[in-house]
This record gives structure tokens, C-alpha cells and sequence, in this order.
């Protein structure tokens, strides 16, 4: 079963920190990551993603990926009450038609 | 860019009747959407993967007689739920996946209520 796990949280962070979410995934030959951002009753957004291992920066977001450790994380720089939603991991891989596998999500809560 | 379009964006109807929701990418060609269902404070389960000109592919107990779905040009798939009964009631929300990278970009979603 490939999985994709993230730590539900919430995590909660001060407004103008940084937050920081992990994903590890099980799938060695996964390819493909990306985070989206989900605020309730909405759909998900795609934020960033990332193909190699390093860092990926847009604007303040840094997407994470270490294949050999089988984890990808995303900063949040200078953390904003707007950025209070559920970050979800998603992971593919070139076969089985590059369906996403999908974390269960991290509720992030920053407090103004 | 990488827009998507979802229509109706909410819906309510009575049991039994059938519903048909629209997924569009408007600045994109996508030969594969795909469609999933969401209930309250839950993860999005995926339905279907749908290829343009090409059956759908349905994920392990959805019932494809039920959840019709039809991707009929490039940019244009739609889901129907037939005969819907109160348990059918959800968001569905489609995505269209564009070529490499291969991202996927997600509508707006539609909130079924059968009554």
C-alpha cells in the first residue's frame, strides 16, 4: 500500500514565524510532489512543486524534497492569519497514470 | 494560469433524480481530469481518473452505472450522478492535469444535496 503520511496537527504558529510541515511518503519510485493548500469547505490549491532533491523557493514558501530519506517539507516564512488552513502532501509517480497519493492534510492555525 | 472551471458550484435535488456537474480547464488542454469526492473533515477520496476520447477509470467500489463520466474534447469532462440518493450527497470537486509536469489544478468544487 503506498502511503502518504503527514501529522494531522494542528500545528499553530505566532503570526511572522516560520511554519514548517513534513510529509514522508513510502514509494521509492515516486517522482512528483507537490503541497496544496486547502481552506475549509473550499478546494485544494496547488502551492508548490517540487521534482529534485533540494530546496524550491517561491516567494515564502520553500518546498523540501531528500528522496533518500523519502521526505518532503514546506516552509512558511513570515506566517500570516491567511495562511491558517490544511496544507495536504501529494505524491506521484510516472506509472499508474500519475495519480496523486494523498497525505490526510496538516491543519496549520496562525495567530495573529 | 492553469485555471479551472466547475459548474454547477452548488446543487440541490431530490432523490432519485440525476445530476450533472461540469469540469472545464479554460487556459489549458488537459487529456486527463480527474474527479473526487469529499465529505465534511475528510480526505479527498479519488473517483475516477478520466482520459479524453477514452473510458474512465474507476477507483475500487465506485459504481461507474452510478457515476457517469463522460471527457468528450480536451477541455471539457462531466460527471453524472444518477439516480441520487441522500448518501450521495458530497463535494465533488474535478481536476485537470496539464502536461509535464504533470500538475494538477483543481475546480472549484460542487456541494450536492439530495433530499
Amino acid at each position: 500500500q503506498k502511503e502518504v503520511e503527514q501529522n494531522s496537527g494542528p500545528l499553530s504558529v505566532p503570526e511572522g514565524a516560520i511554519a514548517s510541515l513534513n510529509c514522508t511518503y513510502s514509494d521509492r519510485v515516486s517522482q512528483s510532489f507537490f503541497w496544496y493548500r486547502q481552506y475549509s469547505g473550499k478546494s485544494p490549491e496547488l502551492i508548490m512543486s517540487i521534482y529534485s532533491n533540494g530546496d524550491k523557493e517561491d516567494g515564502r514558501f520553500t518546498a523540501q524534497l531528500n528522496k533518500a530519506s523519502q521526505y518532503v517539507s514546506l516552509l512558511i516564512r513570515d506566517s500570516q492569519p491567511s495562511d491558517s488552513a490544511t496544507y495536504l502532501c501529494a505524491v506521484a509517480n510516472a506509472g499508474n497514470n500519475r495519480k496523486l497519493i494523498w497525505g490526510l492534510g496538516t491543519s496549520l492555525a496562525v495567530n495573529p | 494560469g492553469a485555471v479551472v472551471s466547475q459548474h454547477p458550484s452548488r446543487v440541490i435535488c431530490k432523490s432519485g433524480t440525476s445530476v450533472k456537474i461540469e469540469c472545464r480547464s479554460l487556459d489549458f488542454q488537459a487529456t486527463t481530469m480527474f474527479w473526487y469526492r469529499q465529505f465534511p473533515k475528510q480526505s479527498l477520496m479519488l473517483m475516477a481518473t478520466s482520459n479524453e476520447g477514452s473510458k474512465a477509470t474507476y477507483e475500487q467500489g465506485v459504481e461507474k452505472d452510478k457515476f457517469l463520466i463522460n471527457h468528450a474534447s480536451l477541455t471539457l469532462s462531466t460527471l453524472t450522478v444518477t439516480s441520487a440518493h441522500p448518501e450521495d450527497s458530497s463535494f465533488y470537486i474535478c481536476s485537470a492535469r496539464t502536461g509535464a509536469p504533470y500538475e494538477q489544478y483543481f475546480g472549484p468544487g460542487t456541494r450536492l444535496t439530495v433530499t
